[in-house]
Formats: structure tokens, C-alpha cells, sequence
């Protein structure tokens, strides 16, 4: 069974303050996704990573792949409080049918 | 271009009714997908589809079926409704011809309670 594991699953921090997000899978995959889910929402497509190494940055988030060690990392730089949300990685199996998401990170930035 | 349309929003079912979910996209994707989202928790995926006439099960399959007589409608039914089965489920598509570097698009969810 694909395991994909985020952590922390909840996160407060100071606006102003750098944190990041780790996500692991547990199975061989290239592809790796980044979606934002705001309280009550659907879910955005932040990210979408395709290969080794891939880093993708939009504003004050940076999302990172490392396949070898079948981790992604979303780095937070000077949060601000509209980052507040859920952050959820996903993993499509190399046969592309199939996504599977990580538990989510709830993060809370306080002013 | 509407995306991915899900109804209703919202639902009330009481134990062992059955209902359909509804779901259409218009963006002639091949794949569409079902989840559910439980209070606090990540998504599982239900049933996914590959394309008009092909269905297969995903992680939590039990309890629920699917059809895809088109390529723009992934109906999900419920069929002798269960207390475990209130959830939100979004159902979600991704684009044909590249499928391997699509991010998945998400409906709006139709939030179910059953009691």
C-alpha cells in the first residue's frame, strides 16, 4: 500500500518566521503535487514537481523533490497570515492513474 | 468554462437511503476521480476512471459504485447509506495527453451526513 506521511500535521508560527513542510512516500514515483485547501474549500494546485531534484517557487512558498529519497519539502519564507491553510502533498504512481494524498499540514501564522 | 461541477453542496441522508453524487467537467478530461475528506484528515480516493467505460477502485471502494457512460459525467453512487459514509467528497479531474504532468482539478465538494 502507497504511504504518503507529512509532518508536522499542525503548524503555528510568527508572521515573519521561515518553516518547512516535509512530505515522504513510500513508493518510486517522479511526480509530486502541492495543493493549498483553505477552511471549507476546495483544494488549488500549488506545485506540481516532475523530476529529481525539480524546485518550483511561487512568492514565499518553495517546493523541492528529492526521488531518491522519495522526499519533498515546502519551505516557508517570512510567513504572512493569508498562508494560513491546509497543505497537502500527493503522489501519482508511475502508471499516472492513480493519486494519493499525504495527511495534510494545518498551519496557522499569528501576527 | 465552468471546470469541475459537483451537486448538490450539501446533503442529509438518513441510514439506508441511497443517492448519487453528481460530478461533469468540461475540459475533456480522460481521468476523473472520487474522494472523500473526513473531518481533519487527509483524501482518500473512492473510485477513479481512466477514460468513457473504464472504472476501477481506489483505496476505500466499499459501499460506493461508479459509472462513466461519458466523458464529461463520473457519477458516484451511495447506495444503503452508513454513519461512516458522512464526509465531503470531491470529485476531481486531470487532463488527457500528458497525464503524468497534470495536477488534479477539484469540484467545490458536496458535504453528506448521514444519521
Amino acid at each position: 500500500e502507497l504511504k504518503v506521511e507529512q509532518n508536522p500535521l499542525f503548524l503555528s508560527m510568527q508572521e515573519g518566521k521561515n518553516y518547512t513542510i516535509y512530505c515522504n512516500y513510500s513508493t518510486t514515483s517522479d511526480r509530486l503535487y502541492w495543493y493549498r485547501q483553505d477552511p471549507g474549500k476546495s483544494l488549488e494546485s500549488l506545485f506540481v514537481l516532475l523530476s529529481n531534484g525539480a524546485v518550483k517557487q511561487e512568492g514565499r512558498l518553495m517546493a523541492s523533490l528529492d526521488t531518491k529519497a522519495r522526499l519533498s519539502t515546502l519551505h516557508i519564507t517570512a510567513a504572512v497570515h493569508d498562508l494560513s491553510a491546509t497543505y497537502f502533498c500527493a503522489v501519482d504512481k508511475n502508471t499516472g492513474n492513480q493519486f494519493y494524498f499525504g495527511t495534510g499540514t494545518s498551519l496557522t501564522v499569528i501576527p | 468554462n465552468a471546470g469541475v461541477t459537483q451537486t448538490p453542496k450539501f446533503r442529509i441522508l438518513k441510514i439506508g437511503q441511497s443517492m448519487t453524487l453528481q460530478c461533469t467537467q468540461d475540459m475533456n478530461h480522460n481521468y476523473m476521480y472520487w474522494y472523500r475528506q473526513d473531518p481533519g484528515m487527509g483524501l482518500k480516493l473512492i473510485y477513479y476512471s481512466v477514460g468513457a467505460g473504464i472504472t476501477d477502485k481506489g483505496e476505500v471502494p466499499n459501499g460506493y459504485n461508479v459509472s462513466r457512460s461519458t466523458t464529461e459525467d463520473f457519477p458516484l453512487r451511495l447506495e444503503l447509506a452508513a454513519p461512516s459514509q458522512t464526509s465531503v467528497y470531491f470529485c476531481a479531474s486531470r487532463g488527457k495527453g500528458q497525464p503524468y504532468i497534470s495536477p488534479l482539478h477539484f469540484g467545490n465538494g458536496t458535504r453528506l451526513t448521514v444519521t
